[in-house]
């Protein structure tokens, strides 16, 4: 079974620049969430999405945002970049919802996309 | 709100050295709790994990017991191996099906194991 996947891997962009990070989640999670990751400030919560809405929210400003599809792949944009936006980008799936399985709050993690703005 | 909280790191230690990184929560009701670990540029992967009171994870050595009355959750492991420097993550999800996918980390303790 393939696990979860994100593109690009690795990025540059520059100051004011927006971008897109994608996400596939492992086939028949239907949730996908965002976290961003930082020396400074740890992992922290972006968003989560589940049958293409957004559920959760965390406390980033409207220049963060996402959105997910009917076949439950997600990306997020950052639109006018800052130097504070570097950082590594994770998405991660659960089967929350699945028939059948138990919802324990497990999480399964890509590799991430690493962002650095210059 | 939720928080967790971990020993600060880094940890050293040497091969075949006792494990222990401490780890504390604050949550309402019975969050389920969470160990990952993340390897040197890879994502974060699940090492153990336990759902409810006295309930132990154990993965690869590693164990971990969910006490409720000292609201704890501490990773440990008898025997670590070079291959064990990580840096490690506890992490609760308040309630999953309300709450969804919604993870709270604590800072992460760097692990370091030499030869």
């Amino acid at each position: 079974k393939a696990g979860v996947t994100q593109t690009p891997r690795y990025l540059i962009k520059t100051r004011g620049q927006q971008v897109t990070l994608s996400c596939s989640p492992i086939s028949g999670h239907r949730s996908v969430s965002w976290y961003q990751q930082t020396p400074g400030q740890g992992l922290q919560f972006l968003f989560e999405y589940f049958s293409e809405t957004q559920r959760n929210k965390g406390n980033f400003p409207g220049r963060f945002s996402g959105r997910q599809f009917s076949n439950s792949r997600s990306e997020m944009n950052v639109s006018t970049l800052e130097l504070g936006d570097s950082a590594l980008y994770l998405c991660a799936s659960t089967s929350l919802g699945l028939a059948g399985t138990k919802d324990t709050g497990e999480l399964f993690f890509g590799e991430g996309s690493r962002l650095t703005v210059l | 709100g939720d928080s967790v909280t971990q020993m600060e790191g880094p940890v050293t230690l040497s091969e075949e050295a006792f494990l222990t990184i401490n780890c504390t929560y604050t949550a309402t009701g019975y969050p389920s709790l969470f160990w990952y670990v993340q390897y040197p540029g890879e994502g974060l992967q699940l090492l153990l994990k336990a759902t409810k009171a006295d309930d132990k994870g154990s993965n690869k050595g590693f164990e971990a017991t969910y006490r409720k009355e000292t609201t704890s959750f501490h990773l440990e492991k008898g025997s670590v191996q070079v291959s064990d420097s990580a840096v490690y993550f506890c992490a609760l999800n308040q309630a999953p099906e309300t709450s969804g996918s919604r993870l709270t980390f604590g800072e992460g303790t760097q692990l370091t194991v030499n030869p």
